[in-house]
């Protein structure tokens, strides 16, 4: 059964510098993985999206890695602005069975001005 | 273009009573997902639909949750004879393929009193 987590749990950062999310999974069979923002009561938003033959990603100052044989991914955030404040969530697909996507719990990120 | 857009946005019900949540997918989207929501948690996955065919229904946590998808767009998650540890935010996503990425609605949340 596949099992995504997500460390740390909380983390408070001072505007401007560059951080680091991991993201952890137990089974290296995955078709894909997404990382997602949340906002406060408001939905989900996709960042980015790594398939399996994959290493990487980037998007503006997002970059996320993957590493599948040791079931971790990385989620890098460069020069870190307020508006980067947010719940980001990292979500695993599997590619047997059903393809179901399995959520890690989240990182709450918060970047002081 | 008009996003995933799910409807109704809150819906309140007594205990036993059946709801019906509905999920308007991206048009042309081909997959589509249904989770489920608990405060400060990841989505759980419930559903996922390739086309009109239900490929995953793993996730559904008891006889009283269904899906369906007839036409291959619209999407309704019925829960059958609610009970108050149904409450939570309900999500839909759709995917263009199976392989690529989901993009969210904005949840329909549900209380069950």
């Amino acid at each position: 059964k596949q099992e995504v987590t997500q460390i740390p749990a909380a983390l408070s950062v001072p505007e401007g510098e560059n951080l680091v999310l991991n993201c952890s999974f137990t089974d290296s069979a995955i078709y894909n993985l997404q990382w997602f923002r949340q906002d406060p009561g408001k939905g989900l938003t996709s960042l980015l999206l790594i398939q399996s033959s994959q290493r990487e990603q980037t998007s503006g100052r997002l970059n996320a890695s993957l590493d599948k044989s040791s079931g971790r991914s990385t989620l890098y955030i460069a020069a870190s602005q307020p508006g980067d404040s947010a719940t980001y969530l990292c979500a695993v697909r599997g590619n047997t069975g059903g393809f179901k996507t399995i959520f890690g719990a989240g990182t709450r990120l918060f970047v002081k001005a | 273009g008009a996003g995933v857009s799910q409807s109704p946005r809150y819906k309140v019900t007594k205990r036993g009573q059946d709801v019906a949540l509905r999920c308007d997918p991206i048009s042309g989207h081909v997959s589509l997902y249904w989770y489920r929501q608990a405060l400060g948690q990841g989505p759980e996955f419930l559903t996922y639909f390739n086309y009109e065919a239900q490929q995953d229904k793993s996730g559904l946590p008891n006889d009283r949750f269904s899906a369906e998808r007839p036409e291959g767009s619209i999407s309704t998650l019925t829960i059958q004879r609610t009970e108050q540890r149904d409450s939570a935010m309900y999500r839909c996503a759709s995917s263009l393929r199976r392989q690529e990425t989901q993009y969210f609605g904005p949840g329909t949340r549900l209380l069950v009193l």
